[in-house]
């Protein structure tokens, strides 16, 4: 079965700190993996796409990290901000889907305290 | 900021109502979704649509119906809500454009049935 589990399930840092959240996935053929952040209330925004042949993938402070060896992926934070609190949902594709087969994390809930 | 809009925002109804969530996009893609979220969950896909007049039912079972008249308008309607379609529905959209294609999402209805 196609699988995407998350962890931790939900981290409280301070501000300016960084952080490192973890997925895993069992899908099959892979095709991509992507990172959303999700604000309480708002729809899902990508951060990060990354193909088979991608180990790593930056955007601003985000920093995604892929070993489709082991079928890991990891989402970096650096210095965290009051803004950076937030649900993050990891999304594997399978190869040869249709986008629609896409397999969503439960995702990590982050909040970020003053 | 992606320009794909979902209204209401908030709905709450009682048992028996039908409804109809909006959804539009400005973008010009040819392909839409409907996600389903209760809290703390994983996304489901509920409906998709490849262009106009096309339209399938997505990975988890649901009594709501789609209709794809015309490429910027997917609306998604219940006949008859019943406290159990209590949760969020996103709305997204993308182009048509390989297996990297971003996928936008709009800022979701909460639908609370009474």
């Amino acid at each position: 079965k196609n699988q995407v589990e998350q962890s931790p399930q939900s981290l409280i840092i301070l501000e300016g700190k960084n952080c490192t959240l973890q997925c895993n996935y069992t899908v099959s053929p892979f095709s991509n993996l992507r990172w959303y952040k999700q604000d309480t209330g708002r729809g899902p925004v990508s951060l990060t796409i990354m193909t088979f042949s991608e180990n790593t993938k930056s955007n601003g402070r985000y920093t995604a990290t892929l070993d489709a060896d082991t079928k890991q992926s990891s989402l970096h934070i650096t210095a965290s901000q009051l803004s950076d609190s937030a649900s993050y949902i990891c999304v594997v594709s399978d190869r040869g889907s249709t986008l629609g087969r896409l397999y969503f994390g439960r995702g990590t809930q982050l909040t970020v305290w003053p | 900021e992606a320009d794909i809009y979902q209204t209401p925002r908030y709905l709450v109804i009682g048992t028996g109502k039908k409804i109809t969530l909006e959804c539009s996009q400005t973008m010009g893609h040819d392909k839409m979704y409907w996600y389903q979220q209760d809290p703390g969950m994983e996304l489901h896909l509920i409906h998709y649509s490849y262009g106009v007049n096309s339209t399938e039912k997505g990975d988890l079972s649901s009594e709501s119906t789609v209709s794809r008249i015309r490429t910027e308008h997917f609306p998604l309607t219940l006949e008859s809500a019943r406290p159990s379609h209590t949760s969020q529905y996103l709305c997204a959209s993308s182009e048509s454009r390989g297996r990297g294609e971003k996928l936008f999402f709009g800022s979701g209805t909460q639908l609370s049935v009474l």
